[in-house]
């Protein structure tokens, strides 16, 4: 069964002030993994995916790195808009099609001014 | 654009009624899937179609049906509400069994 721990439940950042969020997972075969932000209220907005150890993608603040067993979603000198919470998925390698993710429970980011 | 649209965005049923939430898609994605959130639980997959006309069963389907009669459609349904129903439902779509998913804004469903 694909399980999906991110850490920590909840982070609280004075602006400016870097951090790192984890993502720890156990899947039979990872396709991909995925990095989502998710305001109150809304739906999940996807952010980055990340298919073979050692790949990192950025945007903006944020940048994401991939290991053989876990996932960090590093933030740069957040800003208050960074609030959010942060959910990260994975998706196995199928015999039959469909795009099946598990996710974790996300972090909850508060960034304050 | 509109992306994905969920209807409606909120709901209160009692127990034992029955309702359809819908979800209409203008990206003409193939793939569409219907996920709840809870407390403590995270999202999980409740049924997905990989493209018009079909539909399977995701982590938590019982207690729900859905069907995708039109491409941009997908309909979610139940037949009798119960208070562990009680949720946020969501519907993504993507263009194919890889790429990533779209979500909809959500619709919080209480059953009392």
């Amino acid at each position: 069964e694909d399980q999906v721990t991110q850490s920590p439940e909840a982070l609280r950042l004075q602006e400016g002030e870097s951090s790192s969020l984890n993502c720890s997972y156990t899947v039979s075969g990872l396709r991909g993994l995925f990095w989502y932000r998710q305001d109150p209220g809304k739906g999940p907005e996807f952010l980055f995916t990340l298919y073979s150890a050692g790949e990192e993608k950025e945007k903006e603040r944020l940048k994401a790195t991939l290991t053989k067993k876990e996932s960090f979603l590093h933030i740069t000198a957040p800003k208050p808009e960074d609030s959010a919470t942060y959910l990260c998925a994975v998706q196995r390698k199928r015999e039959t099609s469909g795009s099946r993710l598990t996710f974790g429970e996300g972090t909850q980011l508060t960034v304050n001014p | 654009n509109a992306g994905v649209t969920q209807t409606p965005k909120f709901r209160v049923l009692k127990t034992g009624q029955s309702m359809t939430l819908l979800c209409a898609q203008d990206m003409n994605h193939e793939y569409m899937y219907w996920y709840r959130q809870d407390p403590g639980m995270g999202l999980r997959l409740i049924h997905y179609s990989v493209g018009e006309g079909t539909t399977a069963k995701g982590e938590v389907p019982d207690g729900y049906n859905v069907s995708r009669l039109k491409k941009q459609n997908f309909l979610l349904g139940l037949e009798s509400a119960a208070p562990s129903q009680t949720s946020v439902y969501f519907c993504a779509s993507s263009y194919s069994g890889t790429s990533e998913a779209f979500f909809g804004q959500g619709t919080r469903l209480t059953v009392v």
